[in-house]
């Protein structure tokens, strides 16, 4: 089972940025903080990662909370393209064995505006 | 290509016939993943593959799926006696090593009549 909790859906007006939250209260030490997101008839997209930093990247950043129990995935000017279902996946990186699977929840369906 | 690629992107069988779906991952990527995602549902872990390991098959619905991974490169999906219920997209995804990101390809549309 998922050990995150996402709301299913969510609306943004295009040009605004997009607060997707999650929440993994029972998240481990050495477990990072994924997203990816799916648009339609595609396969995920990786977006983001992040341990207990705040990242950014070219796509998103990531707000992780000190405790860690949740964490949110800003995409800082929504455009019509990021229309998707966002996924946020707790998982253990490389660095310490690293998990084998990926388990995905059933995300935030994100629906950009115009 | 440069990512994972995935053939044929579409697919039509009759219940009760076999059918194989190929990918072809990243090269380099040590770690080769299945999934299948059904009509609005999640994804669907079936298999993992990871280097020279024993294969993580715990995600297999039923004995009528198997997978292999030839040369720690290409991997087939193997279906027997489809089912309607196998109808789905199964996607392939591959990571340069286990707990790293995944790259997806776009997937097989499996439509079982």
């Amino acid at each position: 089972d998922a050990k995150t909790t996402q709301p299913p859906s969510m609306d943004c007006a295009e040009g605004r940025a997009a607060n997707l939250p999650c929440n993994h209260s029972t998240i481990s030490g050495n477990e990072y903080v994924y997203w990816y997101r799916q648009i339609h008839s595609q396969g995920p997209q990786y977006i983001i990662h992040g341990l207990k930093n705040n990242e950014t990247n070219e796509m998103a950043s990531l707000i992780i909370t000190e405790d860690r129990k949740s964490s949110t995935l800003i995409l800082p000017h929504a455009t019509l393209r990021d229309t998707a279902v966002y996924y946020c996946i707790v998982r253990v990186g490389s660095r310490v064995g690293g998990s084998e699977k990926l388990v995905f929840g059933k995300g935030t369906k994100l629906t950009v505006n115009p | 290509g440069a990512g994972v690629s995935q053939s044929p992107s579409n697919k039509v069988t009759e219940k009760g016939k076999d059918v194989e779906l190929r990918c072809d991952p990243i090269s380099g990527h040590t770690a080769l993943y299945w999934y299948r995602q059904s009509l609005g549902q999640g994804l669907e872990f079936l298999i993992y593959f990871q280097g020279n390991s024993a294969p993580d098959k715990s995600g297999l619905p039923s004995d009528r799926f198997s997978a292999e991974r030839t040369g720690g490169s290409v991997s087939t999906l193997t279906i027997q006696r489809t089912q309607q219920e196998d109808s789905a997209v199964y996607l392939c995804a591959s990571s340069i090593d286990r707990g790293e990101k995944l790259f997806f390809g776009s997937g097989t549309q499996l439509s079982v009549l």
